[in-house]
């Protein structure tokens, strides 16, 4: 099956420093990636979809100054929280979607993060 | 507007079975999906349905009425280990998923 990989699993941050999360499909090309937020007791909420190539797109109410993402390659997405603040621990997701016709979305492992 | 609901806990009982309901209101449809989400981990796949009708998969099955805008997921012979909260996300005309909060299953020994 379709297998998307994310690094770190974890991080543990100073507040003001900037985060990167890499999120990768490692046996398949990924034309679409999604990255989601999760609050403890919370679904899942879309903060961007990314395609490759091409600028991504910020749900309402995220900030893509703060939320940097970048979709160079078919099997690689990276998430930058830039400035990070205790607020912004959570666990983030990633998935990715390939050119079937099923849109099935193959999640990351997720990365809990935690700002100090 | 769109909106996915679902109620927010159920408990049941092991070796039972127990149906969970998921309600939508989308633009456009594509499909619905059924994923199993262990505390502390990402989503994993359990179902898709685009076309009416019910879809067994072991001890999972799936249904859908898209007239009615609703689903379920129905869990037989209940294990420990389906304790885990089961989101409902419905594609819209964007294939954009749309997410239920999800239904925390308890499971009572």
């Amino acid at each position: 099956g379709a297998v998307v990989s994310q690094h770190p699993s974890w991080v543990i941050c100073k507040s003001g420093t900037s985060v990167k999360i890499e999120c990768r499909s490692l046996d398949f090309q990924a034309t679409t990636m999604f990255w989601y937020r999760q609050f403890p007791k919370q679904s899942l909420m879309l903060m961007a979809t990314s395609n490759e190539g091409s600028k991504a797109t910020y749900e309402q109410g995220v900030e893509k100054d703060k939320f940097l993402i970048n979709h160079a390659s078919l099997t690689l997405s990276t998430l930058t929280v830039t400035s990070a603040h205790p607020e912004d621990s959570s666990f983030y997701i990633c998935s990715a979607r390939g050119s079937s016709d099923y849109n099935e979305q193959f999640f990351g492992p997720g990365t809990r993060l935690t700002v100090l | 507007g769109q909106n996915i609901d679902q109620p927010t806990e159920m408990t049941a009982t092991e070796g039972a079975i127990v149906q969970i309901n998921c309600t939508y209101q989308t633009s456009g449809f594509n499909g619905l999906f059924w994923y199993q989400q262990h505390a502390g981990e990402a989503p994993t796949f359990l179902s898709y349905n685009v076309l009416d009708g019910l879809e067994e998969k072991g001890r999972f099955s799936s249904f859908l009425s898209r007239s009615k805008g609703y689903s379920y997921l129905l869990l037989k012979e209940l294990q420990m280990k389906d304790s885990a909260s089961y989101l409902c996300a419905a594609t819209d005309s964007n294939y954009q998923l749309i997410w239920g909060a999800g239904t925390k299953l308890i499971i009572k020994p």
